[in-house]
């Protein structure tokens, strides 16, 4: 099946550092979305990107759009020990009905005080 | 708004019996609900499609027979794992998608143990 490339797998950072994940694709998707997965719960969506090139914010989150459809990243500004899990990538290929998503990989966050 | 819960949050059976765990939208109604498995760090697997009024849409390799769907209002979906057994075992997660778009809320999960 179609597949999302996330990367990089996992980050170990220090507190306030910034940090960067994305997701690219062979095929082209009509939406991005981003969630974060914290252990033992279900993911919490951050953010939405339903445009070629958008560029959304929620709090020290930023995510785009990219301007090809084919991927998307997500950048996570001074970061604090709460961002600690598990962030996840999901797109909707274009085509698709009834917003079936396809994830990627996750990529762990590992924050150091 | 757009939250999801799941019941049971945690549960341990023996091999051979049944499972039936809850998803329901609390806050508004979701024609479309899906089932997810998921292994230890690892990404969400997704098992079916469930839509209200109508036969669940399984992904290939899924077992329709074992892992019974049903979606019979538009806030609540349950999955039954029938004959459960070790294999079985693993974190399940529904959710639900906000009409007329992309965007799925997830339930808590259900850690299911089997015995």
């Amino acid at each position: 099946g179609q597949q999302l490339n996330q990367s990089p797998q996992s980050m170990f950072i220090q507190e306030g550092e910034d940090v960067s994940m994305n997701c690219t694709s062979s095929s082209i998707f009509n939406t991005w979305l981003w969630y974060k997965q914290e252990p033992g719960e279900g993911p919490v969506l951050l953010i939405a990107l339903y445009k070629a090139g958008e560029l959304t914010s929620n709090g020290r989150l930023t995510a785009q759009f990219g301007i090809t459809r084919k991927d998307s990243f997500l950048n996570i500004s001074a970061s604090i020990p709460s961002d600690v899990g598990i962030y996840f990538c999901a797109g909707q290929l274009r085509g698709t009905s009834y917003g079936k998503l396809t994830f990627g990989q996750g990529t762990i966050l590992t924050v150091h005080p | 708004g757009a939250v999801v819960s799941q019941h049971p949050s945690r549960v341990i059976c023996k091999s051979g019996t049944s499972v039936k765990i809850e998803c329901r939208s609390l806050d508004f109604q979701a024609t479309t609900m899906f089932w997810y498995r998921q292994f230890p760090k690892q990404s969400l697997m997704l098992m079916a499609t469930s839509n209200e009024g109508s036969k669940a849409t399984y992904e290939q390799g899924v077992e329709k027979d074992k892992f019974l769907i049903n979606h019979a209002s538009l806030t609540l979906s349950t999955l039954t794992v029938t004959s459960a057994h070790p294999e079985d075992s693993s974190f399940y997660i529904c959710s639900a998608r906000v009409g007329g778009t992309s965007e799925q809320f997830f339930g808590p999960g259900t850690r299911l143990t089997v015995l």
